[in-house]
Order: C-alpha cells, then sequence, then structure tokens
C-alpha cells in the first residue's frame, strides 16, 4: 500500500485568483503520476500522466510539475473559474493506482 | 467513442444481501479496475481485470470479488452486504493493464453506482 497525501484538504478561491494544491508519494517503486478532476455529479477526468523527475504538462490554465526524488507533484491553476470547482485526485503508480483522498477547491464568483 | 457505461447507477439493498455491478468498458479496452469511494477516504482500489484475469487485488475481504468476460464487460459482486459497504462504486477502463507497463496508461472512469445499503 502506498501512502498518498494531498494539500490542502479543501480550498475556497476568489474567480480570477491563482492556486496550487501538492501530491506528496513515496518515492521508491515509483512508476508515473496521473492527476485527475473529478466535478460533482460526474465520472473523474483525466488532466495529466507524468513519468519523468521535473516533468511539467499544461492544459490551458492548468500546470503540473514532478518531482521523482523527493516524492512530490504540484498542480497550479492560473485565474481560477467557477467552472473548475471540483476535486483535484493525484494518483501515483506502482502495480495499481494509488489514489490520494484529493483537493476540493471551490471557486467563489 | 462511447465512454465507460455502469449499471445499476443507483441500488438499495438490506443487510445480508449480495449485489451485482456491471461494468462496460471503452470499445477495444482490455482493462477494467473497481473502486470504492466512501465519504473521506479516496478512491480504495478494490481489484482489476485484464483479459478475464484478475491481474491485482486491493485490501478487501473475500466477499468483494469480480469477473470479466470475453467482450471485457465487467461485473463485482458483494455478498452478504454490511451496512459499511455503502458507497459509491466506479469502474475504469483502460487500453492497457492499469498500471503496467509503465504506469502510463490513463483509467477512465464510469459514472459510478451507488450503493446503499439498509
Amino acid at each position: 500500500i502506498l501512502n498518498v497525501e494531498q494539500s490542502p484538504q479543501s480550498l475556497h478561491v476568489q474567480e480570477g485568483d491563482s492556486t496550487n494544491f501538492t501530491c506528496s508519494f513515496p518515492s521508491s517503486n515509483f512508476y508515473a503520476l496521473h492527476w485527475y478532476r473529478w466535478e460533482t455529479a460526474k465520472s473523474p477526468e483525466a488532466l495529466f500522466v507524468m513519468t519523468l523527475n521535473g516533468d511539467e504538462k499544461k492544459k490551458g490554465r492548468i500546470s503540473a510539475t514532478l518531482n521523482t526524488k523527493e516524492g512530490y507533484s504540484y498542480l497550479y491553476i492560473k485565474g481560477s473559474q467557477p467552472e473548475d470547482s471540483a476535486t483535484y485526485l493525484c494518483a501515483p503508480t506502482g502495480n495499481q493506482f494509488y489514489f490520494g483522498t484529493g483537493t476540493s477547491l471551490t471557486v467563489i464568483p | 467513442k462511447a465512454g465507460v457505461t455502469q449499471t445499476p447507477r443507483y441500488l438499495i439493498k438490506t443487510r445480508g444481501q449480495q449485489v451485482t455491478l456491471s461494468c462496460s468498458p471503452i470499445s477495444g479496452h482490455r482493462s477494467v479496475s473497481w473502486y470504492q469511494q466512501t465519504p473521506g477516504q479516496g478512491l480504495q482500489f478494490l481489484f482489476e481485470y485484464f483479459s478475464e484475469t484478475q491481474r491485482n487485488k486491493g485490501n478487501f475481504p473475500g466477499r468483494f470479488s469480480g469477473r470479466q468476460f470475453s467482450n471485457s464487460r465487467s461485473e463485482m459482486n458483494v455478498s452478504t452486504l454490511e451496512l459499511g459497504d455503502s458507497a459509491l462504486y466506479l469502474c475504469a477502463s483502460s487500453a492497457l493493464a492499469g498500471a503496467n507497463p509503465g504506469g502510463t496508461d490513463t483509467q477512465y472512469f464510469g459514472p459510478g453506482t451507488r450503493l446503499t445499503v439498509l
């Protein structure tokens, strides 16, 4: 079992603010790190998958970085919009996906 | 391409009963994984099937079982239901095994089945 920690647990920001969250995981036996966005009443949606130390991925206003040596990944949202409100899950993979409990983001208009 | 579908979407059962949930993966995907989500918990991995074989199993009691058919559709069964089994059950499909090789294969999730045990 791989212990995955995400912080903060929840976050409220004003529309237009930029924000970031952290995913921490043991760096041994690491294969890849996935980020998902999970909106209420919908299915989790894949955002990024990263494998290499120093990897950076970007999708619109959302970006992510990976540090495999120290075992963490950051997810950044620039200029948050109400439609960004969701729970953001990270999942490092070993022989399976190990999901964290997520960061719940609420963007206040 | 049609997405991952799960049936039923909602289910109410009583303690001691058994339940079967169904998952149809994206066409061409051979791997199906099942997860349980309860309040305050992350997605807890139940098991993964690939080409009709269980490849990996999470830390759940034997009351939880599954299978996969030759068309990659999967079913999950929970016997002797307990109140604590009330949860959202998600399945996810991927082209290859969920985390092997290399761990980069994306999982695509269905909408889930909400199980309530009374």
